[in-house]
């Protein structure tokens, strides 16, 4: 079986501050791990996604994460918050044919 | 492509009557899935759909809640009865497994249920 968990169900930044979003994972065989956005009233986007190829990747927005399989780990990260980036976030884990998962999310809060 | 498809966006029902939503994965998507999404319980798979088959409905609350996919272009979520505690934002979003592995799931705008 599948999960992700993600620590923390509020972040809160100063605008310009590192952004860390933190995802566990647990798959019994190698995963497909992803982080989605979701602006308020609006569907989920896909951010970036890790399919076994680099373990560093880089999404959108200036966002990255790291694959750490040693943690079964894909924290998310951004070095310079900005109000834009308020929005919740989704770590999500699937197998290669089966079902995707979804952590709890992430609320991300930007100050000025 | 225009994206996933979800109807209506909204949709405002009475309690016991029967609520149909409705989606249009991206053409070629072989995987279909619905999510239902509420502040207490986050995002829930509610079923999901391989080639038009139902693979996993563990996840639909009760016999209320049915699904279906008679084509690869469309699909429905149906409750019926509705109550209140099925108010929530439903969506749907598809995906392709291919020579390269399993794409990302691309989400339609969800459905906001509200059941008065």
């Amino acid at each position: 079986a599948q999960s992700v968990t993600q620590l923390g169900s509020h972040v809160s930044v100063s605008e310009g501050a590192l952004v860390l979003l933190r995802c566990n994972y647990s798959s019994s065989v190698p995963p497909y791990l992803f982080w989605y956005v979701q602006y308020p009233n609006q569907g989920l986007q896909l951010l970036l996604k890790y399919t076994s190829a680099a373990t560093l990747v880089k999404g959108i927005n200036g966002f990255e994460a790291e694959f750490k399989k040693s943690e079964t780990s894909f924290h998310l990260t951004k070095p310079s918050a900005h109000m834009s980036d308020a929005a919740e976030y989704f770590c999500a884990v699937q197998s290669r044919t089966d079902k995707l998962i979804f952590g709890t999310g992430t609320r991300l809060q930007v100050f000025p | 492509d225009a994206g996933v498809i979800q109807s209506p966006r909204h949709e405002v029902t009475e309690m016991g009557q029967e609520v149909t939503l409705r989606c249009k994965p991206i053409s070629g998507h072989d995987y279909l899935f619905w999510y239902r999404q509420t502040m207490m319980r986050g995002l829930e798979l509610l079923i999901y759909f391989n080639n038009n088959v139902p693979i996993d409905d563990s996840g639909m609350p009760e016999d209320r809640f049915s699904a279906k996919m008679p084509n690869a272009s469309f699909s429905t979520l149906k409750i019926q009865p509705s109550e209140p505690r099925d108010s929530a934002v439903y969506f749907c979003a598809s995906s392709l497994l291919n020579y390269r592995g399993q794409t990302e799931a691309f989400f339609g705008q969800g459905t906001r249920l509200t059941v008065v």
